[in-house]
């Protein structure tokens, strides 16, 4: 079954210390992105990945850190959470086509819910 | 101001109707237009994707864009509670999805 994992699905920290929310994908895909979504805004992207050891920020990369070391994993850490950081974020991949392929769908994972107190 | 302007909602509408949500953007060089569906505790799935002006017809749902207008819509036809859930427009400038911008999402309830 082609799936993207995100692990863990719920979290509670303290502010300052160090997290990483896993995110796996079994589609064979290239790109792999990190969402954020907050209330009245949307979702947001914090970073995202064209292929193994390629990454770039996306809108709001502030207080994150990713890579992408295997083609199949883009873990996204947290070096020093804070409050603001509490949100929904979401996983997301999909293919590299070609241009105007429709092929070019973005499989989203189930969502990490954190809380940053 | 956004890019991307979405009415959150909350929409209801009887069983049957004819629903239209709408997304306005700033950004004329946006060519991909995309809608997702994302149910409560769900992360979003894609349901319609439009490339530059024009409609989109897949079974209940039609996309329409507007580039001149820079507005797009989704229709959905016959409506059922299952279609109860929170629509995002979405759109990027290339097919190869490197950065898209999503709207804020309407939240739609389908009441029978």
């Amino acid at each position: 079954e082609a799936q993207v994992t995100q692990n863990p699905r719920y979290l509670i920290t303290v502010t300052g210390k160090k997290l990483t929310v896993t995110c796996s994908q079994n589609m064979n895909h290239e790109y792999m992105s990190w969402y954020r979504q907050d209330p009245g805004l949307g979702l947001r992207q914090i970073y995202y990945s064209m292929n193994v050891e390629v990454t770039d920020k996306g809108d709001v990369p502030e207080g994150y850190k990713v890579s992408r070391k295997e083609k199949r994993n883009f873990p996204l850490i947290l070096e020093s959470p804070s409050p603001n950081q509490t949100s929904l974020y979401f996983c997301a991949s999909s293919l590299l086509v070609g241009q105007g392929d429709a092929k070019n769908i973005q499989y989203f994972g189930a969502g990490t819910r954190l809380s940053v107190l | 101001q956004k890019e991307v302007e979405q009415d959150p909602g909350p929409l209801s509408v009887p069983e049957g109707a004819i629903v239209s949500l709408n997304c306005t953007y700033s950004n004329s060089a946006f060519q991909y237009f995309m809608w997702y569906r994302q149910y409560s505790r769900k992360g979003p799935e894609l349901l319609m994707y439009t490339y530059s002006s024009g409609n989109k017809e897949d079974g209940r749902f039609t996309a329409q864009v507007d580039k001149s207008s820079k507005y797009i819509s989704l229709f959905i036809r016959d409506s059922q509670p299952s279609d109860s859930a929170t629509y995002l427009c979405a759109m990027t400038l290339y097919s190869s999805a490197s950065k898209i911008i999503f709207g804020s999402g309407t939240r739609l309830s389908i009441r029978p």
